[in-house]
């Protein structure tokens, strides 16, 4: 069965420096997505992408973040200057079009930023 | 907006009994209604989702759920338990009418299933 996976599993950095987390989503799927879950709180969305643009996105998601489709399998979520508070679970998700259509998650990628 | 709230953080029941987790919601248009699981360390596994019709909807592991209009809820139903249940469960709502496909999650609760 097809699966969204993310790499790196787990990322570990120094505030103030760039991480690129990695998701290569479901290979028939057009839209996707970035969610965060701060630990022992909800799930956040962060993103959706559609088309090679950004179609919906949260306050969250503020000048620090960027997403790219740098080919036509992977899809990226770039954190600028990572602060001690975007210490996250980042899931990526992809979807078929169609607002019913559910999404399929990755199994995420823990970052730490120290 | 949207909003979801799972009034329990953590359900408790015996392998075999049926087990209930509570979600209700908040759209300003109509529901989409979807339920994920946690396992740790794990990403989200979709269950079952609510789009239109038959207000019981049945999903995987032999979860159902069933979707309430008056009440806003959408909770999730098992007859008999088992002890690999045990997770963390996820309700999540998109608002129908806005256009958006943005889920919005619930906080989560934790379903504890005894041998």
């Amino acid at each position: 069965e097809p699966e969204v996976t993310q790499t790196p599993s787990h990322q570990v950095t120094q505030m103030g420096q760039e991480v690129i987390l990695r998701c290569v989503p479901i290979s028939n799927h057009l839209y996707f997505y970035w969610y965060r879950q701060i630990l022992g709180q909800k799930v956040e969305f962060l993103v959706s992408f559609y088309n090679n643009e950004i179609s919906e996105k949260s306050e969250i998601f503020d000048d620090q973040f960027s997403v790219e489709r740098p080919d036509g399998s992977n899809f990226t979520l770039k954190i600028r200057s990572t602060k001690l508070e975007d210490s996250a679970m980042y899931f990526c998700a992809s979807s078929v079009p169609g607002q019913g259509n559910e999404q399929f998650f990755g199994p995420g990628t823990r970052l730490t930023v120290l | 907006a949207q909003s979801v709230a799972q009034p329990e953080d953590q359900v408790n029941v015996a392998e075999g009994n049926p087990l209930t987790v509570k979600c209700t919601y908040s759209v300003s248009g109509n529901p989409y209604l979807f339920w994920y699981v946690q396992y740790p360390n794990r990403g989200l596994q979709f269950l079952l989702k609510y789009i239109t019709g038959d207000n019981l909807v049945k999903g995987s592991y032999g979860f159902e759920a069933e979707f309430n209009k008056s009440q806003t809820s959408f909770h999730l139903k098992k007859p008999s338990a088992l002890v690999s249940d045990s997770a963390l469960y996820f309700c999540a709502v998109r608002d129908m009418d806005s256009g958006y496909s943005t889920l919005t999650f619930g906080k989560g609760t934790m379903l504890l299933v005894s041998p």
